[in-house]
């Protein structure tokens, strides 16, 4: 079956630091959707991107989707303590109507 | 609008027992979709639905109904717990494939 990964599966930085995670999937996809989720919260639906080398930007966070469609990056640019949380990508293939979710990557920043 | 609204908030169910989880959406969302979260494994699809009357099987539907005879209802039921079924139980909605999922603020199911 599908499956998407994310690594780093774990980052800490210190505010002011960039960050980025990457999204790996082992099937091509239709589209890729990333979320937030903040402990102890549920996830938030961030953005989607549906065309290959796709690159949309929300003020400090640029998200990517590969030439291939089968990867995509977040990068959050000089990281605040706001940004504490767990960032998942969630993909689809062709037609299908489930969303597969990354791992997740939890980061966490520290004055 | 509530969103998606799931209950009970947190239930400690006895091995064997069963009990349905509930999920309710007021936007008139077609999908719908049951994920389980566990430390580690992100989130995990149970089931899903793209309308009322129709529903599929996700990764790990083992253990696990589901039913839409409504387009704001997806109730998901567990047939008889185990201690493996302990997770953090996450319904979400959307309009079609091509939009976001709103999700519900979650079921923190123990079972002992």
């Amino acid at each position: 079956g599908q499956q998407v990964m994310q690594i780093p599966q774990y980052q800490h930085v210190q505010e002011g630091e960039d960050f980025t995670t990457y999204c790996n999937s082992s099937t091509t996809l239709s589209n890729i959707q990333w979320y937030k989720q903040r402990p102890g919260g549920h996830p938030v639906f961030l953005i989607q991107l549906v065309k290959s080398g796709e690159v949309k930007k929300q003020k400090r966070l640029t998200f990517q989707f590969g030439e291939a469609k089968k990867n995509s990056s977040l990068h959050i640019t000089a990281t605040q303590t706001t940004d504490v949380g767990t960032y998942f990508c969630a993909g689809r293939t062709g037609t299908a109507s489930k969303l597969t979710f990354g791992t997740g990557t939890r980061l966490q920043v520290t004055l | 609008n509530a969103g998606v609204t799931q209950t009970p908030k947190f239930q400690v169910l006895k091995t064997g027992q069963s009990m349905t989880l509930q999920c309710a959406q007021d936007m008139n969302h077609e999908y719908m979709s049951w994920y389980r979260q566990d430390p580690g494994m992100g989130l995990r699809l149970i089931h899903y639905s793209v309308g009322a009357g129709i529903t599929d099987q996700g990764e790990v539907p083992n253990g696990y109904n589901v039913s839409r005879s409504t387009t704001e209802d997806f109730p998901l039921r567990l047939l008889s717990a185990a201690p493996s079924q302990t997770s953090v139980y996450f319904c979400a909605s959307s309009w079609t494939a091509n939009y976001g999922y709103t999700f519900g603020s979650g079921t923190r199911l123990t079972v002992v």
